[in-house]
């Protein structure tokens, strides 16, 4: 059962415009959610989250937006630059349990 | 410490061969998650452990796979008598709270 599904594979953009990653889930009990990125060969690693209480987080140049009642997240990157160019993955958990991973959308920015 | 370790970082083994993959997670995170990636995948969840018990196993983890954490520190995860489909990337991830630190992965292939 795939509870956590990120539609769009690649997202290719130019440096310095926004990259807009988007990402579903089913599960309406979710009650947090992350975005990883990941480099080839490595691990992923942790970017940014919002609890389910929130719509809306920012760091830096990242924000993720939560509408609950459409069950979407999606993650803004703003400006986009070269070394963002990497796999990101959203990731949901409930009450601290295992987390639910999407597939993945692969992006590139081009300088 | 710098963060999750992961032990060996690839591993290429024939098919029916034991193997084990050794965490260690970043120390006092007292919940260690393993899980599985497959090329064009997320990490898929197959156990966790909250200390030196064990509380939850995926419907992936065949009884192949055992998974220990002795002491409440490191993870072992073994395979016994691998098969071609046990190719994947073996993800270690700690947490304190609500954020999982991932290691680098342990990549296995069977031949």
């Amino acid at each position: 059962d795939q509870q956590v599904k990120q539609n769009s594979p690649s997202l290719s953009v130019q440096e310095g415009r926004i990259s807009i990653l988007n990402c579903d889930y089913t599960n309406s009990m979710f009650d947090y959610f992350l975005w990883y990125k990941k480099y080839p060969a490595e691990g992923p690693t942790f970017l940014i989250s919002i609890s389910s209480i929130k719509d809306k987080n920012e760091d830096g140049r990242f924000t993720v937006f939560l509408n609950k009642s459409a069950k979407h997240l999606s993650l803004h990157i703003v400006p986009s630059q070269p070394g963002d160019s990497a796999v990101y993955f959203c990731a949901a958990t409930l009450n601290n349990n295992d987390m639910r991973f999407g597939a993945g959308t692969r992006l590139t920015v081009k300088p | 410490d710098t963060g999750v370790s992961q032990d060996p970082r690839h591993k290429i083994t024939k098919r029916g061969q034991n193997v084990t993959f050794r965490c260690d997670p970043i120390s006092e995170h007292n919940r260690l998650y393993w899980y599985r990636q497959t090329l064009g995948q997320g990490p898929e969840f197959l156990t966790y452990f909250q200390n030196e018990a064990q509380l939850e196993k995926s419907r992936l983890l065949s009884d192949r796979f055992s998974a220990e954490r002795p002491k409440g520190s490191f993870s072992t995860l073994e395979i016994q008598r691998t098969e071609q489909g046990d190719s994947a990337m073996y993800l270690c991830a700690s947490r304190p709270g609500d954020t999982q630190y991932f290691g680098p992965g342990t990549r296995l292939t069977v031949l």
